[in-house]
């Protein structure tokens, strides 16, 4: 069964404090992703990555940055929180040749105070 | 730029009631579509996807889509809801075998028992 898998459900976290945010999958996927969910608004993508240290911008990427040093693993880094990240951060994952469909984590709910 | 649009944010259903969702995107060329659901506290899972052949596709749980390519439509229907399916729906669409997919909103469906 595929799997993608987030570092944690929930954090809290205080303004200004850098947050890690970590996103594992095991299908060997090439392309990975970050998105924040909010109510309304659906689901907006921040970055994305299709290959290893390899990154874009997505629609929303202030206040971001990611890394990809492993095929399976990439990670979301808010380098300085503040309260306007309050949010669920969903990551996704797929391959090549798969139509786009996406795979996704159980997301991680972050709160900054 | 491509978007796609879900009319309905909220639809609140009593059981057995019939159900109809609307997406619609705006982009002339090959598509895929998707319809991914979240029930409450669980991650966003697929529900049925459209790449080509017959446009009345079935999904998980007793959900179709049909796509009408003139209408740039695919619309999400249940013919008798149930309170489990209580839940938020996105429709996506990918754009020529691109690995991105394109959000709508969401809409929120809430089936009253």
């Amino acid at each position: 069964d595929v799997k993608v898998t987030q570092s944690s459900r929930y954090l809290v976290k205080r303004t200004g404090e850098k947050v890690f945010l970590e996103c594992v999958q095991d299908m060997d996927h090439e392309n990975m992703f970050w998105y924040r969910q909010d109510p309304g608004l659906g689901l907006r993508l921040i970055y994305f990555s299709y290959d290893v240290k390899m990154k874009e911008k997505g629609d929303i990427p202030e206040g971001y940055s990611v890394s990809r040093e492993k095929k399976e693993r990439f990670s979301l880094i808010l380098e300085s929180a503040s309260t306007n990240q309050t949010s669920m951060y969903l990551c996704a994952s797929t391959g090549w040749g798969s139509g786009g469909e996406q795979f996704f984590g159980p997301g991680t709910r972050l709160t900054v105070l | 730029a491509q978007s796609v649009s879900q009319h309905n944010h909220h639809v609140i259903l009593s059981e057995a009631a019939s159900l109809e969702l609307g997406c619609n995107y705006s982009y002339g060329g090959t598509v895929n579509l998707f319809w991914y659901v979240q029930y409450p506290g669980q991650h966003l899972q697929l529900l049925l996807k459209y790449f080509s052949g017959d446009p009345l596709v079935k999904g998980i749980k007793g959900f179709e889509a049909e796509f009408i390519k003139s209408k740039f439509s695919f619309n999400l229907r249940k013919p008798s809801v149930q309170w489990s399916d209580t839940a938020e729906y996105f429709c996506a669409v990918n754009l020529d075998s691109n690995y991105q997919l394109i959000w709508g909103a969401g809409t929120k469906l809430i089936i009253k028992p």
